[in-house]
């Protein structure tokens, strides 16, 4: 495609339930983030893919959250045992390389009740 | 990691006036300033970067400046319109090989009419 693709844009989920968040990346892109941004707040990262390197995985702010990317395309984060504080909008991006102009998806929308 | 501090919070201007924005950094290494708009409810865009091996680059309205001596770096936009309006966010490549991207916290902009 021609931008970063996210699915779902909009996902809303019990307490306690696990979600899983996709992003299609732009093709070519081998770096590819995950940043999470909570309402009128700022862009918190949470993982880094470069490549075929070990992601930087410092940003996850519990072990309930993982992500894994297959190659260079396709990423999916996973949120376990989902909490109210986890509600927020999930940023995806790539870029052609580390250090480089991010292209943003438009995000995915948590809302945990 | 690299810290990134941005000012102010929210700023408000009058139609036609100029508004400024600074962000300061901790890592001396860093080569690489992009600047972030995003509109409500929208993606994040790239808008300008600058690389250290220069000081000052301008793109019509908006201009960024650079001190690397002091360790931050300025965005200025002219004669501010409506559309100015949105969250502006500057970046800096966290230090270490893999180099990516740490947000400031942000700044509303509002442009008054």
């Amino acid at each position: 495609g021609a931008g970063v693709s996210q699915s779902p844009s909009n996902k809303v989920t019990e307490k306690g339930k696990d979600v899983e968040l996709r992003c299609d990346p732009i093709s070519g892109h081998t770096a590819l983030y995950w940043y999470r941004q909570s309402l009128g707040q700022g862009l918190e990262f949470l993982i880094y893919f470069q490549g075929n390197s070990a992601p930087d995985k410092s940003g996850l702010p519990s072990d309930r959250f993982s992500a894994e990317r297959t190659g260079e395309s396709v990423s999916t984060l996973t949120i376990q045992r989902t909490q109210q504080e986890d509600s927020a909008v999930y940023l995806c991006a790539s870029s052609v390389g580390s250090g480089g102009e991010l292209f943003f998806g438009e995000g995915s929308r948590l809302t945990v009740l | 990691g690299e810290n990134v501090e941005q000012h102010p919070s929210t700023l408000s201007v009058q139609e036609g006036d100029s508004a400024v924005i600074k962000c300061t950094y901790s890592d001396s290494a860093s080569n690489y300033f992009p600047w972030y708009k995003q509109e409500l409810g929208k993606r994040p865009q790239l808008i300008i970067d600058i690389r250290s091996n220069v000081g000052e680059k301008k793109d019509q309205r908006i201009a960024v400046t650079l001190n690397k001596t002091a360790k931050h770096f300025s965005l200025h936009i002219t004669e501010t319109q409506p559309e100015d309006s949105a969250v502006y966010f500057c970046a800096v490549p966290l230090s270490g090989s893999a180099r990516q991207l740490t947000f400031g916290s942000g700044t509303q902009l509002t442009v008054l009419p």
